[in-house]
């Protein structure tokens, strides 16, 4: 079956603007979760979201940053006044949680470029 | 903060077996090791979890020390394709589900 989709695969835009990240998780997958991944960096925890229950903003790295997942299934990641730092691959993975294994799957990622 | 430390970079030859150590000293009882590797621009693919005992499955083979603070991922016979970056990852129980927390891999160069 179909994988987790993210979508765009690249976008490049100013300093200042707002930019929407959009990932589909694997349908039936009730926690999904959002990392950045800088050049040459690790994964950095965003935010994720488990089935209704309120979701964990813990590593979200300031209020420009937001998230929603409607319907408990696509979910948007929300960069408002972009900064050059904020320039990284964002990688958006889902699970079936109530299995032994909850293992993560992934999407390709959103390269966003702030220039 | 990361709950686990990785060499930074490691060389293998192809054919060979290549041993990536993971060290995890502050590990909970109730948390698992997973492990995943990321190729060049591409999404982290699961390899194997384990809590205590050793595991192994069709990709590698995951040693967990008796006091769990360390553990070795094996890839039996490295090949070229397996050139990427392999990262430990702990995951922690939370509210409903778990948080992975990643550190910041090796970057293991299967050689010819």
């Amino acid at each position: 079956g179909a994988g987790v989709s993210q979508s765009p695969s690249n976008k490049v835009t100013e300093k200042g603007k707002d930019v929407e990240l959009r990932c589909d998780p694997i349908s039936g997958h009730t926690a999904l979760y959002w990392y950045r991944q800088s050049l040459g960096q690790g994964l950095e925890f965003l935010i994720y979201f488990q089935g209704n229950s309120a979701p964990d903003k813990s590593g979200l790295p300031s209020d420009r940053f937001s998230a929603e997942r409607t319907g408990g299934s696509v979910s948007t990641l929300t960069i408002q006044r972009t900064q050059q730092e904020d320039s990284a691959v964002y990688l958006c993975a889902s699970t079936m949680t109530g299995t032994h294994n909850n293992e993560q799957f992934f999407g390709p990622g959103t390269r966003l470029t702030v220039l | 903060d990361a709950k686990t430390t990785q060499p930074t970079s490691m060389d293998c030859a192809e054919g060979r077996a290549a041993n990536l150590p993971c060290n995890h000293s502050t590990i909970s009882g109730n948390e698992y090791v997973y492990w995943y590797r990321q190729i060049h621009s591409q999404g982290p693919q699961y390899i194997i979890h384990g809590l205590k005992n050793n595991e192994t499955n069709e990709m590698a083979s995951l040693i967990i020390t008796e006091d769990r603070k360390s553990s070795t991922l094996i890839l039996p016979h490295a090949t070229l394709r397996d050139t990427a970056v392999y990262y430990c990852i702990v995951r922690v129980p939370t509210s409903g589900t778990y948080k992975y927390i990643f550190g910041t891999g090796t970057r293991l160069k299967v050689l010819a």
